[in-house]
């Protein structure tokens, strides 16, 4: 399986910071067939089942907010939420789909 | 806009095999390159993908596959996953999700299982 380590575990931010998770895959997520790569980032609220924010590591999905920026190839990702707000506080996951889809752990992002 | 509903006992006992449904609207499974899975969350843990169904082809996560099964009744939009031999480590709320993009694109709300004697 493709282990995906995701950091920190918990980050605690005040409004309008911009913060940055962190993902790192053991294997390369790029596919060169078409140069995509096969990695997801969602958000979790307490209570709520997953959304899906970002695929294809920097592909928003429909309505999410454009401070929510994905970024990284390869085996090393980036999730950055600009301008923080207090709606964003949730825990994020990664996950690869390049092979039998694995999460990250997840990091806690809490208000400061 | 494409909605998933999960139904499931919400309690079994350990042994017993758990049978769920999955019953969703704004699409079908007669279209293609679509695919829906089962997840599962433990309470306060992180995710894990159980099973997925892709046209006409199945697909499981090796480390459970000889414990799962899914299939689908296209009329009646559905998606069904039986997991036999529960036990209380399978304790979860068991999620199902909508596959367009590669991604989960859309998720149920899930539904809480416990297992316990």
């Amino acid at each position: 399986d493709i282990v995906m380590t995701q950091s920190p575990s918990s980050l605690a931010v005040s409004a309008g910071e911009t913060v940055t998770i962190n993902c790192k895959s053991s294997q390369s997520l790029l596919y060169s067939g078409n140069q995509k790569n096969y990695l997801a980032w969602y958000q979790q609220k307490p209570g709520q089942s997953p959304k899906l924010l970002i695929y294809w590591a920097s592909t928003r999905q429909s309505g999410v907010p454009d401070r929510f920026i994905g970024s990284g190839s390869g085996t090393d990702f980036t999730l950055t939420i600009s301008s923080v707000q207090a709606e964003d506080l949730a825990i994020y996951y990664c996950q690869q789909y390049y092979d039998t889809d694995t999460f990250g752990a997840g990091t806690k992002l809490e208000l400061k | 806009q494409v909605t998933l509903k999960e139904s499931g006992p919400g309690m079994l006992q350990p042994s017993q095999t758990l049978s769920l449904t999955c019953t969703f609207s704004g699409t079908s499974l007669s279209t293609s390159n679509m695919g829906l899975s089962w997840l599962r969350q433990p309470s306060g843990k992180g995710l894990e993908w159980l099973a997925s169904i892709w046209n006409n082809d199945n697909y499981y996560n090796p480390s459970l596959r000889s414990r799962l099964t899914i299939s689908k009744e296209t009329s009646k939009n559905q998606v069904l996953l039986k997991f036999t031999s529960m036990e209380p480590a399978d304790t979860a709320t068991y999620y199902c999700a909508y596959t367009v993009v590669g991604a989960f694109d859309y998720w149920g709300q899930g539904v809480m299982v416990t297992v316990s004697s």
